[in-house]
């Protein structure tokens, strides 16, 4: 079974403070993403990587930053956290769409983030 | 640009129903997919669907796909509680990005 961890569950961080969320995959995936979630909006693509130190932008970048230094993990920075990047975030991974035909993806558990 | 839209966004329905969430896309996709989530959980993976006509079917669960029209069903029969979620239709753009509707709030009366 494919399994995508993130760090934590559940984080409460004051403003201003530096934030790091982790997702890790075992599946030897490439591609890599992070989304948030809030009510009536679904879900918004904010950063994906498609291979190691390889990242692009999506819908919502601003401000936010990645990382992704080894395949396996794909690190999502709030460089200076607000009260409005409070959500719920989630990772995913996949293999590339041109690789495999049942291409999906495969979402962690998800951290729900409180900026106060 | 590539946009997902899904209806209705809140459903309420009675045990034992049937009922049919449509999910329309804006541009050609070769990729479509129904994800589900409980409250407080992640997104879990129900169907892919990959060419126009293909139907899948799980439980009371059946998904259908209609690229000339650009729309997908996700038809409930004889609904039971433990349906009761929100169901997310997403649509593969370009560059292996998945587009996702706004999801459905799916609510099961016993």
């Amino acid at each position: 079974d494919v399994k995508v961890t993130q760090s934590s569950r559940y984080l409460v961080k004051r403003t201003g403070e530096k934030v790091f969320l982790e997702c890790v995959q075992d599946m030897d995936h490439e591609n890599m993403f992070w989304y948030r979630q809030d009510p009536g909006l679904g879900l918004r693509l904010i950063y994906f990587s498609y291979d190691v130190k390889m990242k692009e932008k999506g819908d919502i970048p601003e401000g936010y930053s990645v990382s992704r230094e080894k395949k396996e993990r794909f690190s999502l920075i709030l460089e200076s956290a607000s009260t409005n990047q409070t959500s719920m975030y989630l990772c995913a991974s996949s293999f590339p769409a041109g690789l495999i035909v049942h291409y999906e993806q495969y979402f962690g558990p998800g951290t729900r983030l409180t900026v106060t | 640009e590539l946009k997902v839209e899904q209806n209705p966004l809140f459903l309420s329905m009675q045990e034992g129903k049937n009922y049919t969430i449509y999910c329309n896309y804006s541009t050609t996709s070769d990729r479509l997919y129904w994800y589900r989530q409980d409250p407080g959980k992640s997104l879990e993976s129900l169907f892919v669907l990959l060419s126009n006509g293909a139907v899948k079917q799980e439980g009371r669960l059946m998904a259908s796909l209609d690229t000339k029209a650009r729309l997908s069903t996700l038809h409930i029969t004889a609904a039971v509680h433990d349906l009761s979620a929100t169901y997310f239709c997403a649509v593969g753009g370009r560059d292996d990005k998945i587009i996702f509707g706004k999801g459905t709030r799916l609510h099961i009366l016993p």
